[in-house]
């Protein structure tokens, strides 16, 4: 099976830089994704990383040590509409093709000025 | 449409009914995913499938609980005598690679 861990609640500030941690214990693993969700939204994709590094999309990062099980989520100049749950994400191993993403319980983060 | 859509987007029932939840992917994805959310909580995975074939029904919680998609396009979640500890939103996602799912805007059941 699968488990990955992720802070609760995080709260920053308007502007700052803030990180969002993800461990994950699998028994196998082909990619982390991380995914946004407003309040009464629907969840989107924000990033995948199968390979150790930093992958950067605007003012998200994502960064992924594959050798760590871990990966972060960072947000940088933070705006208000960042206010969301974030999620990081687990390609489960088996099967093939689209296999399902296991799914960490969120982080609520609260963006205030 | 241009998104995943699913219908109702709300639905209340009591508790013993029937209840069935569509979902409407995006054109040409194959793969489409259930899932449930209650509140303030993850994602709880259901079921996926591949085409109209489902490889695994491993996360569907209960025998009450069964999906089926046609055509490789519109699924159909379908919960028999609803409990309360149903009430929660059903997601659905379609998928058109490895890494990325698509995902409508939910039902929110609630089984009075």
């Amino acid at each position: 099976g699968q488990s990955l861990e992720q802070p609760s609640e995080v709260t920053a500030v308007e502007g700052a830089i803030v990180q969002i941690n993800c461990t994950y214990q699998t028994s196998g693993f082909y990619g982390l994704s991380w995914y946004q969700q407003h309040d009464g939204g629907a969840p989107t994709f924000l990033s995948y990383n199968a390979l150790d590094g930093l992958e950067e999309t605007g003012r998200f990062s994502s960064f992924l040590s594959r050798s760590d099980s871990y990966g972060y989520l960072l947000l940088q100049e933070l705006q208000m509409k960042d206010s969301a749950s974030y999620f990081c994400a687990v390609r489960d191993p088996w099967g093939s093709g689209n296999t399902p993403l296991v799914f960490g319980k969120g982080t609520r983060l609260s963006v205030i000025a | 449409g241009a998104g995943v859509s699913q219908s109702p987007s709300n639905k209340v029932t009591e508790k013993g009914k029937d209840v069935e939840l569509r979902c409407d992917p995006i054109s040409g994805h194959t793969a489409l995913y259930w899932y449930r959310q209650s509140l303030g909580q993850g994602l709880e995975f259901l079921i996926y499938f591949q085409g109209n074939s489902a490889p695994d029904k491993s996360g569907l919680p209960s025998d009450r609980f069964s999906a089926e998609r046609t055509g490789g396009s519109v699924s159909t979640l379908t919960i028999q005598r609803t409990q309360q500890e149903d009430s929660a939103v059903y997601l659905c996602a379609s998928s058109p690679s490895l890494n990325e799912q698509f995902f409508g805007p939910g039902t929110r059941l609630t089984v009075l």
